[in-house]
C-alpha cells in the first residue's frame, strides 16, 4: 500500500495569511493526487485534483503543486470560510489511501 | 445535478452484517468510466476508503478489510450496496459513499455520510 503522510498534522493562521500543506507518498505516484476540504459534520469537498487542477467552483486562493512523491496545498490569503481539516489522497493505484489530515485552526 | 445518499442501520451489534445502501441520482453506473466508491471516517479520525465498482462492474477492495466486503450495483435503480460482515466496534465511523470517473479515482461527489455505531 501507498502511505501518504501530510504535515503539519494542525496549523493556526489569521484571515489573510498564506497557509500550506505538504503531503508526501511512500513511493512514486506521478500526479495523481487529489486534496479535499472537510468542515465538521460535513462529506468531504473536492479542492484539486491530478495534483494541481482546480476542481469546477473552487476558488482560485486554493492551488496546489508537485509530483512524484511531494505534494503542497497553499491557500493563498486564507478566508473564514477555510478553517477546515483538509486530506490528500492518491489515486495512482488500488488500494486508494488518505493523508492523516491537517487542521488549520483560527489563530 | 449529482446526488448521492446514503442509508442503512444507525446501530449493529457486533459480529453481525452492515448493509449499506447508496442511491444516486443525477448519473448512470451503465455509462462509461463511471464509478462509486465507499468511504469511511471513525469519529476524529481520518478518512479510509473501502470499496469501488465501476460501470463494467469491475470490483476493488480495500485489501485490510476485503475477506468482509461485497460491493455491488443495481443499475436499474440507481443503487450500489456495500456490505460488511462481522461489525466490530472500530468499525464505527460515518460511511461516504462518493462518485468517481474511471481514469483517476478522484471522488468529486459525495453523499452526507451516515454514523454507524457498532455496540451490544
Amino acid at each position: 500500500d501507498i502511505q501518504m503522510t501530510q504535515s503539519p498534522s494542525s496549523v493556526s493562521a489569521s484571515v489573510g495569511d498564506r497557509v500550506t500543506i505538504t503531503c508526501r507518498a511512500s513511493q512514486d505516484i506521478s500526479s495523481w493526487l487529489a486534496w479535499f476540504q472537510q468542515k465538521p459534520g460535513k462529506a468531504p469537498k473536492l479542492l484539486i485534483y491530478a495534483a494541481s487542477s482546480l476542481q469546477s467552483g473552487v476558488p482560485s486562493r486554493f492551488s496546489g503543486s508537485g509530483s512524484g512523491t511531494d505534494f503542497t496545498l497553499t491557500i493563498n490569503s486564507l478566508q473564514p470560510e477555510d478553517f477546515a481539516t483538509y486530506y490528500c489522497q492518491q489515486a495512482n493505484s488500488f488500494p486508494l489511501t488518505f493523508g492523516g489530515g491537517t487542521k488549520v485552526e483560527i489563530k | 445535478q449529482i446526488t448521492l445518499k446514503e442509508s442503512g442501520p444507525t446501530l449493529v451489534k457486533p459480529t453481525q452484517t452492515l448493509t449499506l445502501t447508496c442511491t444516486f441520482s443525477g448519473f448512470s453506473l451503465s455509462t462509461s468510466r463511471v464509478g462509486v466508491g465507499w468511504i469511511r471516517q471513525p469519529p476524529g479520525k481520518a478518512l479510509e476508503w473501502l470499496a469501488l465498482i465501476y460501470w463494467d462492474d469491475d470490483k476493488r477492495y480495500s485489501p485490510s478489510l476485503r475477506s468482509g466486503l461485497t460491493i455491488i450495483k443495481d443499475t436499474s435503480k440507481n443503487q450500489v450496496v456495500l456490505t460488511l460482515t462481522n461489525m466490530d466496534p472500530v468499525d464505527t465511523a460515518t460511511y461516504y459513499c462518493a462518485h468517481t470517473l474511471s481514469g483517476g479515482a478522484y471522488f468529486d461527489f459525495w453523499g452526507q455520510g451516515t454514523l454507524v455505531t457498532v455496540s451490544s
